[in-house]
Parts: structure tokens; sequence; C-alpha cells
């Protein structure tokens, strides 16, 4: 089935340094979502992206929703040990109800 | 306000058995997806359903597998004879509308034997 290209697909960092990745899609999507995963438990709804260009922050996440419409962006900034784990990118394209997910970027944060 | 439950949260089956997942949406959440997850992947779409209705079961396999949402109680996933190949993380979602946000669980770790 179709996914979406996610990039890096893992990165250990710094504890205090800013991570960015990014969600990129041969086609154009009305909604972007962002979710982190840990070990063992569901996906947790991050950030929700709605309009071309929009800037979204949820505390140290900010999210952006690519002018395109085929890609999006995730920045944490100041990463602590807690923000291990997955996060995955999730677009809808118009008139669909189906929610297309990325392949993941795996994060590791080193204290 | 609770959020989406998913139990059992473990399930082991031997070869041949079945297995069915349940699922209670959010309050006020009428419309229910079920994905699948295997180890290091994304999740991929199985089945949509809204109460007594199933609108979208292109990503379920056509043999073995059946999901409900009936007027009460919760969205069944069902697997019959399970093979190994079943083994994963099912997770289930839901959301008020096709327009917003899904909501997660926290997912049935299935393991066939």
């Amino acid at each position: 089935g179709q996914q979406l290209n996610q990039s890096p697909q893992s990165m250990f960092i710094q504890e205090g340094e800013d991570v960015s990745m990014n969600c990129t899609s041969s086609s154009i999507f009305n909604t972007w979502l962002w979710y982190k995963q840990d070990p063992g438990e569901g996906p947790v709804l991050l950030i929700a992206l709605y309009k071309a260009g929009e800037l979204t922050s949820n505390g140290r996440l900010t999210a952006q929703f690519g002018i395109t419409r085929k890609d999006s962006f995730l920045n944490i900034s100041a990463s602590i040990p807690s923000d291990v784990g997955i996060y995955f990118c999730a677009g809808q394209g118009s008139g669909t109800y189906k929610y297309i997910f990325g392949t993941g970027t795996r994060l590791k944060v080193l204290a | 306000n609770a959020g989406v439950m998913q139990n059992p949260r473990h399930l082991v089956r031997r070869r041949g058995q079945e297995a069915r997942l349940r699922c209670s949406p959010m309050k006020g959440h009428s419309h229910v997806y079920w994905y699948r997850q295997l180890p290091e992947e994304g999740l991929k779409f199985m089945v949509y359903l809204q109460k007594e209705n199933i609108i979208d079961e292109s990503g379920m396999p056509k043999e073995r597998f059946s999901a409900e949402f009936p007027k009460e109680g919760p969205s069944i996933l069902r697997i019959q004879q399970v093979v190994r190949g079943d083994s994963a993380a099912y997770f289930c979602a839901s959301s008020p509308g096709t327009s917003f946000e899904q909501f997660f669980g926290p997912g049935t770790r299935l393991t066939v034997l």
C-alpha cells in the first residue's frame, strides 16, 4: 500500500539539541497529522495541520504544512530523554477519509 | 474523558484458533478505524466502520478477517483460523467524523504460536 517517506529513518542526538524531521509524498494532502509512539503503546497525536503553509506549535514541538501540500516538517527544540520514540506523519487527501502513514523516524536521545 | 480503549492488550493464540479484538471509541466518536502494525513498520489501514456499517474494508484480507461495529457495544476485529503471519499489533482509532483527527487506542498485540 501507499506510504509516505519520512526522513531521517532514525537519529541519535544529544540532549538539548534541536531535531528536524520531514515527510514527503507524491500526492497532495489536505491534512497532516504528527504522532509519537512509545514502545508497546499506541500513537499519540502531537499536532494537526489543516492549511498549506500553516505553522503550529505544541510546547517544544513545531510542525509546518508545506506550501506544495506534498510535505510536512516537525521540529523538536531542546530535546530531552523522554522525546525518545518513533514519530509518524499521516496525510489525508481530498475527498477521502483514509490517512496514509509515514514509515516513521526513530529518535534516540543521548543524555 | 476516557480515550480509546482496546482489549485485550496482549493475546496469544495457537494456529487455527480464533482471535477477537475489541475497541471502544472515545465518547462521542462514531467512526472507527482498524490498523495493523508489524515490528519496525508503520501503520497499515485495514477497515473503516461507522455504527452498523462497514464503509471501507479495502485494507483487510478477504479471507479469515472480519470487522463489525454494532449499534451497542465495542467494535470487534475477528480473525479466524489464525496463522503465524497474523502476529502483529492491531490498533483501533476513532474520530467524530471523517475530516477530523484520529485518536488511537493502546493496541492489542497478537502472538500466534
